[in-house]
């Protein structure tokens, strides 16, 4: 069975310090995975996302993510938050086999950054 | 480059009238297209896909019905709204092929309300 948990479903930072979003996963195949950010009524840009290539994966407007799969988390960080990086964020799991297009989301962690 | 174009962007309709949605993908070919729902707190649940032209799978059972009359074109359809039916809806598509490390892009969603 697969499933994503996000540990915070809020995570406050001040402008100008490290953003750190926590996604662990659970997945009976090699699943690929991907964060996504949504602003208000807005639909989802992927930030970035992890395919058995690098552990280290980077993305845009600064976020990176490491695949450790000893530990199954997949930790969303930035190291200087920006107030435009105010926004809801997903944690996703696509795994092969599923129905195409299933895909198994976290609660989300809404991101709020403090001038 | 790929776009996704959604519309309308916000609709309020009585309960008992019909419903279209329309979603069209420019730059690709042949995509795997997705009717998503978002509920508020929560992931998006997917509605239907489509693989090619006149192929739409369905993943629940509802009120709802899915179109693909051309290649690049999704339809999401009702002939009698409920009041369930309302929430932000999101097109989204995927290059052809079932690999599990395939992005999934969103358009901008579409937020339904029915009265």
């Amino acid at each position: 069975a697969q499933s994503v948990t996000q540990l915070d479903s809020h995570v406050s930072v001040s402008e100008g310090t490290p953003v750190l979003l926590r996604c662990n996963y659970s997945s009976s195949y090699s699943p690929s995975l991907f964060w996504y950010v949504q602003h208000p009524n807005k639909g989802l840009q992927l930030l970035l996302k992890y395919t058995s290539a690098a552990t280290l994966v980077k993305g845009i407007n600064g976020f990176e993510a490491e695949f450790k799969k000893s530990e199954t988390s997949f930790h969303l960080t930035k190291p200087s938050a920006h107030m435009s990086d105010a926004a809801e964020y997903f944690c996703v799991v696509s795994v092969g086999g599923s129905t195409l297009g299933r895909l198994y989301f976290g609660r989300g962690t809404q991101l709020t950054v403090w001038p | 480059s790929q776009t996704i174009h959604q519309w309308p962007a916000t609709l309020v309709q009585p309960v008992g009238s019909p419903l279209s949605l329309e979603c069209t993908v420019e730059g690709t070919s042949n995509p795997n297209l997705y009717w998503y729902r978002q509920a508020a707190g929560r992931g998006l649940q997917l509605l239907f896909y489509s693989v090619g032209i006149g192929q739409i799978s369905s993943e629940v059972p509802q009120n709802l019905s899915a179109s693909r009359p051309q290649d690049r074109q999704f339809i999401l359809s009702s002939k009698k709204l409920l009041l369930s039916d309302s929430g932000f809806y999101l097109c989204a598509w995927s290059p052809p092929g079932r690999s599990s490390g395939n992005t999934i892009y969103f358009g901008e969603g579409s937020w339904l309300t029915v009265v």
